[in-house]
């Protein structure tokens, strides 16, 4: 079974700080997204990207970054922290573009 | 602009009941229709994918049924367990002028009591 593992469960951070959340998916797939899903919104697409060393925009990338250095690890970035950026946020990877995801576990982000 | 609808927002049904879950897309055209469970604090797990070709397929206790004509699709659990508890979540890939996109609905929250 494909496997995306987030680093984080649950993190608690400051308003300002810097903040990276980890994803690393075990298939070889080309595909990875991050979104943001809060109650009331659903899913929201913030980067993704379709090879090592390219992102692209989604629907709401302000106030964040991504980097993907390596083919299985895709990283997002909250450059200055915000308590709006407080949310699940949530990594999936897929191996065809129209493919179906595979989630993982999520990380529900606190900024205080 | 291309949305996904569902109904109801939230269900509260007894154990070994049956219930649908609707989902209403104005996505078009689309590529596929896919239904995904996400149990509380979890990511989503697919549960169903249809082509606009399909009308019906079906995983265990969960059949999805989609038609096209309408932009409709309905998801019924038949026989409910506990374990059923969740947010069930419409997902419709947008393929409009060759872009690759999913369009998520706000899902339904299933409460299933013993």
């Amino acid at each position: 079974d494909v496997k995306v593992t987030q680093s984080s469960r649950y993190l608690v951070k400051r308003t300002g700080e810097k903040v990276f959340l980890e994803c690393v998916q075990d298939m070889d797939h080309e595909n990875m997204f991050w979104y943001r899903q809060d109650p009331g919104l659903g899913l929201r697409l913030i980067y993704f990207s379709y090879d090592v060393k390219m992102k692209e925009k989604g629907d709401i990338p302000e106030g964040y970054s991504v980097s993907r250095e390596k083919k299985e690890r895709f990283s997002l970035i909250l450059e200055s922290a915000s308590t709006n950026q407080t949310s699940m946020y949530l990594c999936a990877s897929s191996l065809l573009k129209l493919e179906g995801y595979t989630f993982g576990s999520g990380t529900r982000l606190t900024v205080v | 602009k291309n949305q996904v609808e569902q109904s109801p927002q939230s269900l509260i049904i007894l154990e070994g009941k049956n219930c649908t879950l609707q989902c209403n897309y104005t996505v078009s055209p689309f590529s596929n229709l896919r239904w995904y469970k996400q149990d509380t604090g979890r990511g989503p797990v697919s549960l169903t994918i249809m082509t606009f070709s399909e009308n019906t397929k079906s995983n265990g206790r969960y059949t999805a049924t989609l038609d096209a004509d309408t932009k409709q699709s309905s998801l019924h659990i038949t026989a409910s367990q506990l374990s059923d508890s969740a947010s069930y979540i419409c997902v419709v890939s947008d393929t409009t002028s060759g872009t690759y996109k999913y369009i998520f609905g706000t899902g339904t929250r299933l409460k299933v009591l013993a």
